[in-house]
């Protein structure tokens, strides 16, 4: 069975930092883009950042360019993303998933989610 | 850049068929063929839908279709079912290499 397994979220204070990871499983991992998208308390989905399968290309939404940094490695087949200088407008669920093709393409596989938590 | 604009809600009975529609510009819907639909129940992650405007992963019911027109995707639930109730998002691709989406459409099944 394919899955995306988030971990690495919790309660830390605005201007903190935090690293999210993304562990895959029965899938081929380094195949595929693989995306970030977060979900705020009681609000819509987010686009957050994504990454090419062999990892040499990254895109992010203008929020977070310079604070949040999207990385792979496809020998461990984990995803994830570096959240630095966190304000709490970043307070949400954060979900990885996959690609069905490049980033641009519909997103197929999701984990579960892990909620982080900006507050003083 | 703002999100897609879509209806906050729409409902229908069950057996029939309802429309939600997504609009955006010619610098994402109307320009790339990327467009996304995807299925939300609450507390949960969402589920794909509809990639690519019109294609259906293997799985979906085919109850489930997408279209698009100019600017403005849409997404079509026949036969409507009460498992159908739930949150449905759009996505699609942009001119600014990021993906937007939609602020997301409650689907009530009265």
């Amino acid at each position: 069975e394919e899955q995306l397994l988030e971990s690495g979220g919790g309660l830390v204070q605005p201007g903190g930092s935090l690293r999210l990871s993304c562990a895959a499983s029965g899938l081929i991992f380094s195949s595929y883009a693989m995306t970030w998208v977060r979900q705020a308390p009681g609000k819509g989905l987010e686009w957050v950042s994504a990454i090419s399968a062999s990892g040499d290309r990254t895109y992010y939404t203008d929020s977070v360019k310079g604070r949040f940094t999207i990385s792979r490695d496809n020998s461990r087949n984990t995803l994830y993303l570096q959240m630095n200088s966190l304000r709490a407008e970043d307070t949400a669920v954060y979900y990885c998933a996959r690609n069905n093709g490049g980033y641009a393409r519909g997103m197929d596989v999701w984990g579960q989610g892990t909620t982080v938590t900006v507050s003083s | 850049q703002s999100a897609l604009t879509q209806p906050a809600s729409v409902s229908g009975s069950p057996g029939q068929s309802i429309t939600i529609s997504c609009t955006g510009t010619s610098n994402d819907i109307g320009g790339y063929n990327y467009v996304s639909w995807y299925q939300q129940h609450p507390g949960k992650a969402p589920k794909l839908m509809v990639s690519d405007v019109s294609n259906r992963p293997s799985g979906v019911s085919n109850r489930f279709s997408g279209s698009k027109s100019g600017n403005t995707a849409s997404l079509t639930i026949s036969g409507l079912q009460a498992e159908d109730e739930s949150y449905y998002y759009c996505s699609s691709y942009t001119s600014n290499i990021t993906v937007l989406f939609g602020g997301g459409t409650k689907l009530t099944v009265l």
